[in-house]
């Protein structure tokens, strides 16, 4: 299997600050790669696909870029309800792998 | 709109077999390209990718639990169910379905997108 490995697994942050999450492939997945956001006791809502397309509705402030085995989101300037966990998931291999989540917390 | 709906019981007894049931509308699994899949999440834990049923009837399963998954679907019924036998305490999660979609591009290739609907999930508890 496909070993998806985020860091890090958690960051403070504050409203403004500029946030970057990093995602790597044990091997290379080209572009097949999402970024999710997961609220508690809430569904992951997908942001990014393909790695650096952005979904229908998601703020422009989020941007995903890589291929190979790097990728990395961005949030430009973090608001309030971007505080969340992260999660890359590679759909280049079956079975599809997820990384272990990055959480952003409020500094 | 495409809504995706889990059920199926909160508690399941070990060594049972579990039985959930992911009702969709919006979306006809019959239709090429279409794929529905289940993924959990322990609490506290991150997702696990579990299986994913094509509109074709391929079907994909985690590599460490395709000896007690299997993945159907009902056309008729807009339904997908999943089984999972020999339930232990640790598969105690929460259980997601989602909608996927498989394209071409002008080339004739085909790829997958990822699940971009998803059910709201449903909390399964294995405990004697």
């Amino acid at each position: 299997d496909i070993q998806m490995t985020q860091s890090p697994s958690s960051l403070s942050a504050s409203v403004g600050d500029r946030v970057t999450v990093t995602c790597r492939a044990s091997q290379s997945i080209t572009n097949w790669l999402a970024w999710f956001q997961q609220k508690p006791g809430k569904a992951p809502k997908l942001l990014i696909y393909k790695a650096s397309g952005l979904k229908s509705g998601v703020p422009s402030r989020f941007t995903g870029s890589g291929s190979g085995t790097e990728f990395t989101l961005t949030i430009s300037s973090l608001q309030p309800d971007d505080f969340a966990t992260y999660y890359c998931q590679q759909y280049n291999t079956h079975p599809w792998t997820f990384g272990q989540g990055t959480k952003v917390e409020i500094k | 709109q495409i809504t995706l709906t889990e059920s199926g019981p909160t508690l399941v007894k070990p060594t049972q077999t579990l039985t959930l049931t992911c009702a969709f509308s919006g979306f006809s699994v019959s239709t090429s390209g279409v794929g529905v899949g289940w993924v959990r999440q322990p609490p506290g834990k991150p997702l696990e990718f579990l299986a994913l049923i094509y509109w074709d009837d391929d079907k994909r399963y985690s590599s460490h639990l395709k000896n007690r998954l299997t993945i159907t679907k009902d056309t008729s019924k807009n339904q997908v169910v999943l089984t999972m036998t020999n339930m232990d305490p640790v598969d105690t999660a929460t259980y997601y379905c989602a909608h996927n979609t498989y394209l071409y591009d002008d080339n004739g290739f085909g790829y997958p997108t990822p699940f971009d609907y998803w059910g709201q999930g449903t909390l399964v508890t294995v405990s004697s």
